[in-house]
């Protein structure tokens, strides 16, 4: 019963196209998060949901969009794909806010590769 | 802002010898600090964490970090680490007021046999 679900795992595509990249947890937490692996294994945070709302958006091109249809799930879509995208993107949930509890319960990841 | 320095990009060590990963913080105000494990392929998960209380914390498979303020660290140690340890660790600090979980560039353990 996995906890937190992303969907594909794995993508591979060419530049300047358009993907998508899904999230559900079924772990009944309030807060969802979308966060961007590179090559070195840099974890750097893109975007927070808490109950449906946006309230971390660091700076990320235009070209992502979140979205959170319902606080279960977390969707991310990339316009017009840059070999620079290319990274493992990792969705994660937390029982309220990150900064105090700080237990964050992450997706197995999707690598994504632009070509 | 909050920042994390893990100095050690790459810890090599052998079967059941002690290992020490150094993770440094910086922030303004008060701090909550965490240590999370990534095995290969997979996400991460949490390790242990300081909130509040005693400073010294522990995990159920032997790890333990000491937050000391006045050096501001938050290292791991083990005492004997065994090849399943094998993994990269990342450690990560929260402030007050600031809902960001940030994270170090991690160090990967190797376990020699």
């Amino acid at each position: 019963d996995t906890a937190v679900s992303q969907t594909p795992k794995y993508l591979v595509t060419q530049m300047g196209n358009d993907k998508s990249i899904k999230c559900e947890q079924n772990l009944g937490h309030d807060t969802m998060y979308w966060y961007k692996q590179d090559s070195k294994k840099f974890l750097k945070i893109m975007f927070s949901y808490n109950n449906k709302e946006l309230i971390i958006n660091e700076t990320v091109p235009n070209r992502f969009s979140p979205k959170s249809p319902d606080k279960a799930h977390l969707n991310l879509h990339i316009n017009s794909l840059e070999l620079g995208d290319s990274a493992v993107y990792f969705c994660a949930s937390s029982l309220g806010l990150a900064s105090t509890t700080g237990e964050l319960f992450f997706g197995e990841g999707s690598r994504l590769t632009v070509l | 802002a909050q920042s994390v320095t893990q100095l050690d990009s790459q810890v090599p060590v052998f079967e059941e010898a002690p290992v020490e990963l150094r993770c440094n913080y910086s922030s303004s105000v008060s701090v909550y600090l965490f240590w999370y494990v990534q095995y290969p392929n997979q996400g991460l998960q949490l390790l242990l964490k300081y909130l509040s209380g005693s400073t010294l914390v522990e995990s159920i498979n032997g790890f333990e970090a000491e937050f000391n303020k006045s050096q501001t660290s938050f290292h791991l140690r083990k005492p004997s680490v065994h090849i399943s340890d094998t993994a990269e660790y990342f450690c990560a600090v929260s402030a007050l007021g600031n809902e960001k979980l940030t994270f170090g560039t991690g160090t990967r353990l190797t376990i020699i046999p």
